[in-house]
């Protein structure tokens, strides 16, 4: 069975500081993905990562894929209120019709 | 543009019960569809996948089933509802051109 083990689960902080949330398994994925989700609706895929060592940034979110692909991180810079929300990271698994194995998400809430 | 419809949004439904939740897609043919539970706003369990009319793939045995009786038609049913069904239920499906879910509005499925 592939598994995503994401942490930290929750994760409360003040305006302004850092985070890095992480994404690990012992499996290879042939991509792997993070996507944020507000209460009471749908993910939504903020970004996709593909090559070994691949870093990403979507403003002050940079996304890094391990160099073996079974590993990925999220980082946010100078957090805001507005990044509050469940973020999820989830693998693609090779070969299988575009499934998803997704991590158990982190909860984030950034107070102002 | 390519969209995704869920409903209900919500639904209350006595243990015994039936179950069904509908899901199409517009803007799309032949697309990879896919039933997903969440519990407590947490990491997603893939529940079913189906790559084609008719061809559906269940990933977790319990109390549900699928069905795709047209192209862009999901279908998640129960024939009795369990207290255990109770859950966050999203439809996706695969975007190609932009690879990653578009995740639909959810259904808030409460059994009591």
């Amino acid at each position: 069975t592939q598994l995503l083990e994401q942490s930290p689960q929750f994760l409360s902080i003040q305006e302004g500081e850092n985070l890095t949330v992480y994404c690990n398994s012992s499996s290879v994925f042939s991509s792997l993905q993070w996507y944020r989700q507000e209460p009471g609706e749908g993910p939504v895929l903020l970004v996709t990562v593909v090559t070994g060592g691949e870093v990403k940034k979507l403003k002050r979110l940079t996304f890094q894929f391990g160099d073996a692909r079974k590993d990925s991180s999220l980082h946010i810079t100078a957090a805001q209120p507005g990044d509050t929300g469940l973020y999820l990271c989830a693998g693609l698994i090779y070969n299988q019709g575009g499934k998803l194995i997704f991590g158990q998400g982190t909860e984030l809430s950034v107070k102002p | 543009s390519q969209t995704i419809h869920q409903w209900p949004a919500t639904l209350v439904q006595p243990v015994g019960s039936p179950l069904s939740l509908e899901c199409t897609v517009e803007g799309t043919s032949n697309p990879n569809l896919y039933w997903y539970r969440q519990a407590a706003g947490r990491g997603l369990q893939l529940l079913f996948y189906s790559v084609g009319i008719g061809q559906i793939s269940s990933e977790v045995p319990q109390n549900l089933s699928a069905s795709r009786p047209q192209d862009r038609q999901f279908i998640l049913s129960s024939k009795k509802l369990l207290l255990s069904d109770s859950g966050f239920y999203l439809c996706a499906f695969w975007r190609v051109r932009f690879p990653g879910y578009t995740f639909g509005s959810g259904t808030r499925l409460t059994v009591v």
